[in-house]
């Protein structure tokens, strides 16, 4: 089992739509949640950044995170073509190693049809 | 202010050579990870650098790849007697400290022949 399962999709919306994007994680010490939109042979960009349980929003943004259930979402509310990408979910603690290295799903790919 | 900037865009070279891929971070950032990212799959860890030494190389797949980052801004991750396998897109990222944001670069596209 990996440390961070995502659904890759391929997910299909049509535009104005609400999209939802999940990750589960198995290893409890993770601390800090992210979600990058990447776009095709692009890096991957920050949307949101998250530390505790609980809601984040960010303009048509939000993001959640469930420490119990070890589950993390991304809401994208009316959702607009130049939104079709692939969204990534992320998720670090310390390595004892010394970094707080990213541990990322594999991504989902969503397209939003006009 | 500008972003994390990486060269070359992509790099094409045949099985056997060494290449160097290099990454400029945002300005003031102290640390620095280097990721790997595979088609179809998330990106995966390499090694991070707080200011100019290597803190964790835990993912560095084998003994072929080291990076440097001599003063602590620009880094160089080297690929020696490369082999398709290395094949993929190299990702460098940056952020203020370790716990903070990180902010990716645009990736290195390798190709080895």
């Amino acid at each position: 089992q990996k440390e961070v399962e995502q659904d890759p999709g391929p997910l299909s919306v049509p535009e104005g739509a609400i999209v939802s994007l999940n990750c589960t994680y198995s290893n409890s010490a993770f601390q800090y949640f992210m979600w990058y939109r990447q776009y095709s042979r692009k890096g991957p960009e920050l949307l949101m950044y998250t530390y505790s349980s609980g809601n984040k929003e960010d303009g048509r943004f939000t993001a959640q995170v469930d420490k119990s259930s070890k589950y993390i979402s991304l809401f994208i509310r009316d959702s607009q073509p130049s939104d079709s990408a692939t969204y990534l979910c992320a998720m670090s603690a310390w390595s004892g190693a010394g970094s707080y290295q990213l541990t990322f799903g594999k991504g989902t790919k969503l397209s939003v049809i006009p | 202010g500008a972003g994390v900037s990486q060269t070359p865009s992509n790099k094409v070279t045949e099985k056997g050579k060494y290449v160097e891929l290099r990454c400029d971070p945002i300005s003031g950032h102290t640390a620095l990870y280097w990721y790997r990212q595979s088609l179809g799959q998330g990106p995966e860890f390499l090694i991070y650098f707080q200011g100019t030494g290597a803190a964790d190389d835990s993912g560095l797949p084998n003994d072929r790849f080291f990076a440097v980052r001599p003063e602590g801004s620009v880094s160089t991750l080297k690929i020696q007697r490369t082999e398709r396998g290395d094949s993929a897109m190299y990702l460098c990222a940056s952020s203020q400290s370790k716990t903070s944001e990180q902010f990716f670069g645009p990736g290195t596209r390798l190709t080895v022949l």
